[in-house]
């Protein structure tokens, strides 16, 4: 079982609408977890960081959420725009360790 | 433009050949990771380097291999390719080891 599941694995959404992905770990302790955006064929950027005593933080138009008891985290994208369409990748990383746990990401297609 | 450099983007190679893949992080980076990954799969971990020392190992195959140099650039050598190690390869940097990381663009590996 993966210790970072996504959901839902795919999502398709029109211009201008709202969007929540999810992210559930079980990686314990934790240390922190990331946002990532990847375009096709394109490496990862960062979208945001939060550690375990952090529960919301906001980059433009993409808020993430942490509840560290819940083991949860969303992504929330508003106003969506064409530019959205991505695969959005959770990641967390356990108190104490180099690596990094990858979720297996949620394609976002944004349609005009 | 994440600040990091991995060549070459793209190489076609054959099965049984070896091939190294370069990578540069981003100035005063002294963490790199590497990952894999394949066609719609998610990043899978291979192998970090700080500061010229191996710190976290990951699903690699030992057919692989890593190194970090003194200038901090690291190399991925693949050897006794297979057609399944066809993937996209992604080197990623941290200033430490609980830092954001940066992503490279890749580099498309194909087997034929």
């Amino acid at each position: 079982k993966n210790q970072v599941e996504q959901s839902p694995q795919s999502l398709i959404i029109l211009e201008g609408k709202n969007c929540t992905l999810q992210c559930n770990y079980t990686v314990s302790p934790f240390s922190n977890l990331r946002w990532y955006k990847q375009d096709t064929g394109r490496g990862p950027v960062s979208l945001t960081i939060m550690t375990f005593s952090e529960n919301t933080k906001s980059n433009g138009r993409y808020t993430a959420t942490l509840d560290a008891d819940t083991k949860q985290s969303s992504l929330h994208i508003t106003a969506s725009q064409l530019s959205d369409s991505a695969s959005y990748i959770c990641v967390v990383r356990g108190y104490n360790t180099d690596k990094l746990i990858f979720g297996t990401g949620t394609r976002l297609q944004v349609f005009p | 433009d994440s600040g990091v450099t991995q060549t070459p983007k793209h190489l076609i190679t054959a099965t049984g050949q070896r091939v190294t893949l370069r990578c540069s992080p981003r100035s005063g980076d002294l963490s790199v990771y590497w990952y894999q990954q394949s066609l719609d799969q998610g990043l899978q971990f291979l192998i970090q380097y700080y500061n010229g020392e191996e710190r976290a190992k990951g699903n690699i195959l030992e057919r692989f291999s890593a190194q970090q140099f003194p200038d901090l650039h690291s190399e991925l050598n693949l050897s006794s390719l297979e057609l399944g190690d066809s993937a996209l390869y992604f080197c990623a940097s941290s200033v430490g080891q609980v830092d954001e990381a940066f992503f490279g663009q890749g580099t498309r590996l194909t087997v034929v």
